[in-house]
């Protein structure tokens, strides 16, 4: 089946620098791709929508200068956490739309950011 | 518009007792509707999905849900609970045949197995 790889699963990173998170669909196109964040024991909250050659499509409220997202080819898309703040802490998440499995959608394992 | 209420923030069970996790919808289109798995500190994997075929849908780990129009909802059961059903349960709910459209996510159900 389709699979999503994200990358790192997990960092560490000090107040001020960048972390940037990759998130590759390994066996198809993914013209659409989807980051989320989740803080503890919460649903998913929909952080913007990336489409390949296009730039992404912010839900209110997320700051698109601080969260980059960039998604230069149908099976790569990046978060770049610029300037990360202890509050930028967080799990954060991709999936990736799948045309012709019903327009299911495959999520990646997740990243864990921690901004000490 | 859409929406997914997931009615129970926390269900505890005894192993090998039945699973109910509840589920409701709100679509002005033909929804899909998605059962999501998460342990901790990880992904989500997709436990079965409802998309306009069959309104019983059979998932992995013995999972299914039934989608029933007349009362909006997609419960999610499991005729008997094992140690490794504890985890985190998404109800999800997308327009069908837009693979583009934001997808909604429930509140999430934490799923306890009790000895």
């Amino acid at each position: 089946g389709a699979v999503v790889s994200q990358h790192p699963s997990w960092v560490i990173c000090k107040s001020g620098t960048s972390v940037k998170i990759e998130c590759r669909s390994l066996d198809f196109q993914a013209t659409t791709m989807f980051w989320y964040r989740q803080f503890p024991k919460q649903s998913l909250m929909l952080m913007a929508t990336s489409n390949e050659g296009s730039k992404a499509t912010y839900e209110q409220g997320v700051e698109k200068d601080k969260f980059l997202i960039n998604h230069a080819s149908l099976t790569l898309s990046t978060l770049t956490v610029t300037s990360a703040h202890p509050e930028d802490s967080s799990f954060y998440i991709c999936s990736a739309s799948v045309k012709g499995d019903n327009y299911g959608y495959t999520f990646g394992s997740g990243t864990r950011l921690t901004v000490v | 518009a859409q929406s997914v209420t997931q009615l129970d923030s926390h269900v505890s069970v005894s192993e090998g007792t039945p699973v109910l996790l509840r589920c409701n919808y709100s679509s002005s289109y033909s929804p899909s509707l998605f059962w999501y798995v998460q342990h901790p500190n990880k992904g989500l994997q997709l436990l079965l999905k409802y998309t306009s075929a069959a309104t019983l849908v059979k998932g992995i780990n013995g999972f299914e849900a039934e989608f029933k129009k007349s009362e909006t909802s997609f419960h999610l059961t499991k005729p008997s609970a094992h140690m490794s059903d504890a985890a985190e349960y998404f109800c999800v709910v997308t327009p069908t045949y837009s693979s583009a459209s934001k997808i909604i996510f429930g509140s999430g159900t934490r799923l306890s197995i009790r000895p």
